[in-house]
């Protein structure tokens, strides 16, 4: 079964730090982008970061820019995001999402987000 | 940045319905978008991407129309298991972005 399963949100103080994890089953980690995307309370979808397979690049929103460390360990299958200098507004669901996209022969990738997990809740307040 | 803008941002309907959402982008995006939906306390669900091509196990009830600027997403004839918010994304460019969401009531 392909599946995605997130760990480490938790209550963090702000200014404090966090490191989220990602395990990857059931499908070739390895052959994939992959991205964060979190979710504030009763709020929409946020994209944050993308690393490609190798982590040979990485793409970040801007405000967490500087503060979040978006990683792979293909190795272990695993998807990471570490987050610092935490502020109230990174309250959130944070979920991983892989990546697949669609050729459509002439040159052009369609990328799109088709396995998610399930998410973990990081949670920054004093 | 890409900026999406998805309307209505509430619907009401009934099952059986025609439902239509639209999903506007501040620049062009070719085809890059797609359409996810998302039920309370549940991960997002991708529906439809490159625009228009719909993913593998989604009903045929779901279409997507539309390239550029202009976009829809399409349930024509709306279930119980509907009843969902939708949000549309563009990964034409960094940074990618969702729009704001439709959510699809009774």
């Amino acid at each position: 079964e392909v599946q995605l399963v997130e760990s480490g949100g938790g209550l963090v103080q702000p200014g404090g730090s966090l490191r989220l994890s990602c395990a990857a089953s059931g499908f070739t980690f390895s052959n994939y982008w992959m991205s964060w995307v979190r979710q504030a309370p009763g709020k929409g979808l946020e994209w944050v970061a993308n690393i490609k397979q190798d982590g040979s690049e990485k793409y970040y929103v801007d405000s967490v820019k500087g503060r979040f460390t978006i990683s792979r360990d293909n190795t272990k299958n695993s998807l990471y995001l570490q987050m610092n200098s935490l502020r109230a507004e990174d309250t959130a669901l944070y979920y991983c999402a892989s990546l697949d996209y669609y050729g459509s022969g002439r040159g052009d990738y369609y990328y799109y987000m088709d396995v998610w997990g399930k998410g973990t809740t990081v949670t920054v307040s004093s | 940045d890409i900026q999406l803008t998805q309307s209505p941002s509430f619907l009401s309907a009934s099952v059986g319905d025609r439902v239509t959402i639209t999903c506007r982008a501040s620049q062009g995006i070719s085809s890059y978008l797609a359409w996810y939906q998302q039920k309370p306390g549940k991960a997002p669900k991708l529906l439809i991407y490159a625009a228009s091509t719909l993913h593998s196990g989604v009903p045929s009830r779901f279409s997507g129309s539309g390239s550029g600027t202009d976009f829809t997403l399409t349930i024509s004839s709306l279930q119980p298991e509907d009843f969902a918010t939708y949000y549309c994304q563009q990964l034409n460019s960094y940074p990618l972005t969702f729009g704001g969401g439709t959510t699809v009531e009774i």
